[in-house]
């Protein structure tokens, strides 16, 4: 069954520093999303694409935040000067355009010391 | 602008018993509904939809939601729980027909199976 992937699952970083997580969504879907969670607290929206643009994007998505799709299957999420509050758990979804079901990968974990 | 309530952030309960975990939503239009589960170490998991049709929708493994209209809540049930279920279960709403909007999600809800 094809599943959504995400690397790494665990990456540690500085503050201050640039961080890059990746996602490959499923091959034949058209919309992809990155949310977030904050231990102990809710799964937030923080952006979704289409179209190799951003559709939507949440308040937590400020100029800090980017996201790209380089090539055909890879869609990245990059925080330029990473802050203490940026640690959480990131997950990145994909959906086709025939079903109203979003998938998830497993998650990175992000922490920021 | 839509929100969603979890009433419980953790729900204990022995292994056969049954359980219900409670989802309320507010919305000013009409939602598509979502149970994601989350195991230890895991991602999101799609447990069951509620799209249109029958108000009662039901996954493989046992689980089972009624959307109800006038209480606007989409509470999840199981009559007899497994030490698998273990999990955290996260109710999520999503506007109808607009798009690429993202999922709202509740709180989470912690279910502890306990043999």
């Amino acid at each position: 069954e094809p599943e959504v992937t995400q690397t790494p699952s665990h990456q540690v970083t500085q503050m201050g520093q640039e961080v890059i997580l990746r996602c490959v969504p499923i091959s034949n879907h058209l919309y992809f999303y990155w949310y977030r969670q904050i231990l102990g607290q809710k799964v937030e929206f923080l952006v979704s694409f289409y179209n190799n643009e951003i559709s939507e994007k949440s308040e937590i998505f400020d100029d800090q935040f980017s996201v790209e799709r380089p090539d055909g299957s890879n869609f990245t999420l990059k925080i330029r000067s990473t802050k203490l509050e940026d640690s959480a758990m990131y997950f990145c979804a994909s959906r086709s355009d025939r079903f109203n079901e979003q998938y998830f990968g497993p998650g990175t974990r992000l922490t920021v010391t | 602008a839509q929100s969603v309530t979890q009433l419980d952030s953790q729900v204990p309960v022995f292994e056969e018993a049954p359980v219900e975990l409670r989802c309320n939503y507010s919305s000013s239009v009409s939602v598509y509904l979502f149970w994601y589960v989350q195991y230890p170490n895991q991602g999101l998991q799609l447990l069951l939809k509620y799209l249109s049709g029958s108000t009662l929708v039901e996954s493989i493994n046992g689980f089972e939601a009624e959307f109800n209209k006038s209480q606007t809540s989409f509470h999840l049930r199981k009559p007899s729980v497994h030490i698998s279920d273990t999990a955290e279960y996260f109710c999520a709403v999503e506007p109808r027909n607009s798009g690429n909007t993202p999922l709202v999600f509740g709180k989470g809800t912690r279910l502890s199976v306990i043999a």
